[in-house]
């Protein structure tokens, strides 16, 4: 159980086109989703915290407007990375929460922008 | 504010060693306390946890116990496997935070045969 899935795994897209990366809770109800940032061998960076049906809380210093997320059921919630920049190329994972404290983490989304 | 902060790798083993992965952490509140794993090119995997003080998560033969008095979670295996090769991240929850996670910078282990 509490299987969480992200697709696409990995995208290579041209500078100043927009991205969208989906997260999925499979097998339960997902009230939370966050979205996650990760450069290569370093930490998990927050970006934002999605709760389903409400607008995203974003973590100081991640542009809204740039990285747009909507959770609009309570299994699906969406990153749009918007005109990409090639600083925007990392590893994003999302992660999904029933409401209580445990995060199950998804796959992971590789990002590469030319 | 929270913090974790774990002990720096790369570990590097042999197989059938014991492994030790410090951990500790600051809370302003009662935290519950996880260690997950990721492997090469994949998320993150939920390895154990531990919501008390005293309580001892334990799976995949990893143990690690929530120690208030030392503000500690260790991460112990006493024999390790080459495919226990990963990054090991050891965070906190906070539910006075919205139950955010607050990781630690991540531990690389590699286990040669």
């Amino acid at each position: 159980g509490a299987v969480v899935s992200q697709h696409p795994s990995w995208v290579i897209c041209k500078s100043g086109t927009s991205v969208k990366i989906e997260c999925r809770s499979l097998d339960f109800q997902a009230t939370t989703m966050f979205w996650y940032r990760q450069f290569p061998k370093q930490s998990l960076m927050l970006m934002a915290t999605s709760n389903e049906g409400s607008k995203a809380t974003y973590e100081q210093g991640v542009e809204k407007d740039k990285f747009l997320i909507n959770h609009a059921s309570l299994t699906l919630s969406t990153l749009t990375v918007t005109s990409a920049h090639p600083e925007d190329s990392s590893f994003y994972i999302c992660s999904a929460t029933s409401g209580r404290e445990t995060q199950y983490f998804g796959p992971g989304t590789r990002l590469l922008v030319l | 504010g929270n913090s974790v902060t774990q002990m720096e790798g790369p570990v590097t083993l042999s197989e059938e060693a014991f492994l030790t992965i410090n951990c500790t952490y600051t809370a302003t509140g009662y935290p519950s306390l996880f260690w997950y794993v990721q492997y090469p090119g994949e998320g993150l995997q939920l390895l154990l946890k531990a919501t008390k003080a005293d309580d001892k998560g334990s799976n995949k033969g990893f143990e690690a116990t929530y120690r208030k008095e030392t503000t500690s979670f260790h991460l112990e295996k006493g024999s390790v496997q080459v495919s226990d090769s990963a990054v090991y991240f050891c965070a906190l929850s906070d539910r006075a935070a919205g139950n955010k996670l607050t990781f630690g910078g991540g531990t690389r282990v590699l286990v040669k045969p």
